[in-house]
C-alpha cells in the first residue's frame, strides 16, 4: 500500500517568510497527490491536489507545491507566511485508497 | 447543500458499551470512507466503501464495523468500545474513489472519549 512521511511535526516561521513543509511518499503506482489543511476544531479542506500534467501545482492561499517523481515528494511552500497560515497540514497520496501523512503544525510568529 | 455531516460531534462512552457514529453526504458520491484521528499520527484510514453494498478495510479496522445501505449513509459502529479508542473520527467522502484523484470531502469530526 502506498504511504505518506511528513518531515517535521512542527515548523514555525515569521510572518512574511518562506513556508516550507516537505512531504514524500511511495507508491506502486502512479500516484495521486493531495496537500490538505485543517484549522481547530474543524475538517479538513483541500489546498492543493496532483494528478498528472504539469508537476508544479497550484493551490489556494498562496500556496504550491511540486511533484519531483525522482526524489518522491510533493513538498509545500509558500513564499510568504500569513498569521492566518497557522493550522496542521496533511499530505496524502492516493491509489487504491487515500492515506495521509502524521501533519505539520505550522505556527507563525508575528 | 450540506455537504458530509456527521453527528455526534461529541461523545462519553463506557469501556464495553457500543455505539454508532452517523455519517451522510448530499453529494451523491459513490466513495466514503472513516479516518480516526491521534496526536502525532495523522489521519488513519479504518473502513471504505466504493458504493452501495461494498465495503473494505482500512489500516485500523480491528473494533469496528461498517455497512453501506445506501449511497448517502455510512455509519460506523463499535461494538464494544475500548480506552484505546478515544480519538476524533472523520468521515470523508467523493466522487468515484480516490483512485481517480478526486477530492475527499471531510466531515467536521466526532470526538469521542471512552473511559
Amino acid at each position: 500500500a502506498q504511504s505518506v512521511t511528513q518531515l517535521g511535526s512542527h515548523v514555525s516561521v515569521s510572518e512574511g517568510a518562506l513556508v516550507l513543509l516537505r512531504c514524500n511518499y511511495s507508491s506502486s503506482v502512479p500516484p495521486y497527490l493531495f496537500w490538505y489543511v485543517q484549522y481547530p476544531n474543524q475538517g479538513l479542506q483541500l489546498l492543493l491536489k496532483y494528478t498528472t500534467g504539469a508537476t508544479l501545482v497550484k493551490g489556494i492561499n498562496g500556496f504550491e507545491a511540486e511533484f519531483k517523481k525522482s526524489e518522491t515528494s510533493f513538498h509545500l511552500t509558500k513564499p510568504s507566511a500569513h498569521m492566518s497560515d497557522a493550522a496542521e497540514y496533511f499530505c496524502a497520496v492516493s491509489a487504491d485508497d487515500m492515506r495521509f501523512g502524521a501533519g505539520t503544525r505550522l505556527t507563525v510568529k508575528p | 447543500n450540506a455537504g458530509v455531516t456527521q453527528t455526534p460531534k461529541f461523545q462519553v462512552l463506557k469501556t464495553g458499551q457500543s455505539m454508532t457514529l452517523q455519517c451522510a453526504q448530499d453529494m451523491n458520491h459513490e466513495y466514503m470512507s472513516w479516518y480516526r484521528q491521534d496526536p502525532g499520527m495523522g489521519l488513519r484510514l479504518i473502513h471504505y466503501s466504493v458504493g452501495a453494498g461494498i465495503t473494505d478495510q482500512g489500516e485500523v479496522p480491528n473494533g469496528y464495523n461498517v455497512s453501506r445501505s445506501t449511497t448517502e449513509d455510512f455509519p460506523l459502529r463499535l461494538l464494544s468500545a475500548a480506552p484505546s479508542q478515544t480519538s476524533v473520527y472523520f468521515c470523508a467522502s467523493s466522487y468515484w474513489g480516490h483512485r481517480l484523484g478526486t477530492e475527499a470531502f471531510f466531515g467536521q469530526g466526532t470526538r469521542l472519549t471512552v473511559v
